[in-house]
């Protein structure tokens, strides 16, 4: 089955910087690769996806970018807010199906 | 925006009882998801379901688990004898088709096992 690797397990930057979150997938199959965002107590929310058919994917301070042939993945988000600060996780599946998460990424963005 | 939604928000049971955990996707979606998160780690799969039957299933969803579409708008998870180690928080998602569109997920269950 799938196994979906994160880096770092903790990430603190300072207000206005970036932050790069990374992780790598172990089966080729695998097409959909979502991110996370997840505070405390609460519910995972989406914040961005991407489908193996693209390379690159924007939305506004947030990008991701996918390697197929490496079977890794990233998280970019520009320009931190204290907002950010929240376990990050990514996963990846086969359709939508069977769905394995990384350990998730506490980011903590000083102000 | 409609959400999927989850009840009770906190569960608590005797070891060996069993518990169902009900879950009302958003209307129009036809995949069905729970997914379990232990305190502190990450968020695990347990099963999919679509047009009235499992789709995948992990290695967690071993014979104490079942799910059910009772009717057209809820989706259950039952645990049969509950166990110490089940106690997490159990999330329910919906997409609104198979492959490849965001799953949301619901503000999740809290199970305690006592």
């Amino acid at each position: 089955g799938e196994n979906v690797e994160q880096h770092p397990s903790t990430l603190s930057v300072q207000e206005g910087d970036s932050a790069v979150i990374k992780c790598t997938y172990s089966d080729s199959a695998s097409n959909y690769f979502p991110w996370y965002k997840q505070e405390l107590g609460k519910r995972p929310q989406l914040i961005i996806d991407i489908r193996s058919n693209v390379g690159e994917k924007k939305d506004q301070r947030i990008a991701v970018t996918l390697n197929k042939t490496a079977k890794h993945f990233s998280l970019h988000i520009t320009e931190t807010q204290p907002e950010d600060s929240a376990v990050y996780f990514c996963a990846a599946s086969y359709n939508n199906n069977d769905m394995r998460f990384g350990a998730g990424t506490r980011l903590t963005v000083k102000p | 925006e409609p959400e999927v939604t989850q009840t009770p928000s906190h569960q608590v049971t005797q070891m060996g009882q069993e518990v169902i955990l009900r879950c009302v996707p958003i209307s129009n979606h036809l995949y069905f998801y729970w997914y379990r998160q232990i305190l502190g780690q990450k968020v695990e799969f347990l099963v999919s379901f679509y047009n009235n039957e499992i789709s995948e299933k992990s290695e967690i969803f071993d014979d104490q688990f079942s799910v059910e579409r009772p009717d057209g708008s809820n989706f259950t998870l039952k645990i049969r004898s509950t166990k110490l180690e089940d106690s997490a928080m159990y999330f329910c998602a919906s997409s609104a088709l198979g492959g490849n569109q965001p799953q949301h997920f619901g503000d999740g269950t809290r199970l305690s096992i006592l």
